[in-house]
C-alpha cells in the first residue's frame, strides 16, 4: 500500500503568492517523521523542514510552513511569497523506524 | 561536520555489463544507510537500506545487489545490467532509528544503452 500519497503532479503559482503542496500519509506508528525535500533540476535532494508525529505545532522554517493535520493523516507544505528559484520538484516523505518512504513528487513552476 | 559522497556521478553501461556504484559517509559513525532509484521524471524507490555492516534490507526484488563492507560504505552491484536499470540513483544516510532526517549524496546518473 502506498505511505505516501502527493495527488498533485504539477502546480503553477505566480511568483510572490502562495502555494500549497499536499501530502498525505499511511501509518499505524505513533512515532513517526515527516519530511518535505525539494530536488531543482540538477537532480540534488535538498531537506526543507520536518515534523515529528508528537510536535503539537506546526513546524516552520523560513518561507516554508508544514500544515500538519494528524487525524487527516496530512502533512501539507505551504510556500508563501514564491521566487522563481522556488521551481522544482517537491517530494514529501515519512520516516517509519529505520524506512523513509517517499511520494510521487510535486513538479512546482513559479511564473513570472 | 558530515558529508556524503557517492560515485561515479554519471556512467553509460551496456547491457549485459557489470555495475558498481559507490557510497561514503563522513563524520558520523554506524548510520542508517540507503539506497535509491529515481526514474526519469518519478519519485524515490528505496532499494535496499543498511542499519550496520553486512546489515542490508531489500525492498524490491530485482538484479541489483548491496552491500555495506565497513560502517561508512554502501556499495550498489549489479552483475548484467538491464535496460529497465536505467536511472538516477541516490545514496543517502541518517543517523539512526527515529532519529533525524535523510541526507542524499550527489546523485549517480546510470545510463543502460
Amino acid at each position: 500500500a502506498q505511505k505516501i500519497t502527493q495527488t498533485q503532479p504539477g502546480m503553477f503559482v505566480q511568483e510572490k503568492e502562495a502555494v500549497t503542496l499536499d501530502c498525505t500519509y499511511d501509518t499505524s506508528d505513533q512515532s513517526y517523521g515527516l519530511f518535505w525535500y525539494k530536488q531543482p533540476s540538477s537532480g540534488e535532494m535538498i531537506f526543507l523542514i520536518y515534523q515529528g508525529s508528537y510536535d503539537e505545532q506546526n513546524a516552520t522554517e523560513g518561507r516554508y510552513s508544514l500544515n500538519f493535520q494528524k487525524a487527516r493523516k496530512s502533512a501539507n507544505l505551504v510556500i508563501s511569497a514564491s521566487q522563481l528559484g522556488d521551481s522544482a520538484m517537491y517530494f514529501c516523505a515519512m520516516r517509519d523506524l529505520n524506512q523513509f518512504y517517499f511520494g510521487t513528487g510535486t513538479s512546482l513552476t513559479v511564473i513570472p | 561536520s558530515q558529508t556524503i559522497h557517492q560515485w561515479p556521478a554519471t556512467l553509460v553501461q551496456p547491457v549485459g555489463s557489470p555495475l558498481s556504484l559507490e557510497c561514503t559517509v563522513e563524520g558520523t559513525s554506524n548510520p542508517n544507510l540507503y539506497w535509491y532509484r529515481q526514474a526519469a521524471g518519478r519519485g524515490l524507490q528505496l532499494l535496499f537500506y543498511s542499519v550496520g555492516i553486512g546489515q542490508i534490507s531489500s525492498e524490491v526484488p530485482q538484479n541489483l545487489s548491496a552491500s555495506r563492507p565497513q560502517d561508512r560504505q554502501f556499495i550498489l552491484s549489479s552483475k548484467k545490467l538491464l535496460l529497465s536499470d536505467s536511472g538516477f540513483y541516490l545514496c543517502a544516510w541518517s543517523p539512526g532509528a527515529n532519529t533525524g532526517e535523510l541526507f542524499f549524496g550527489e546523485g549517480s546518473r546510470l545510463t543502460v544503452l
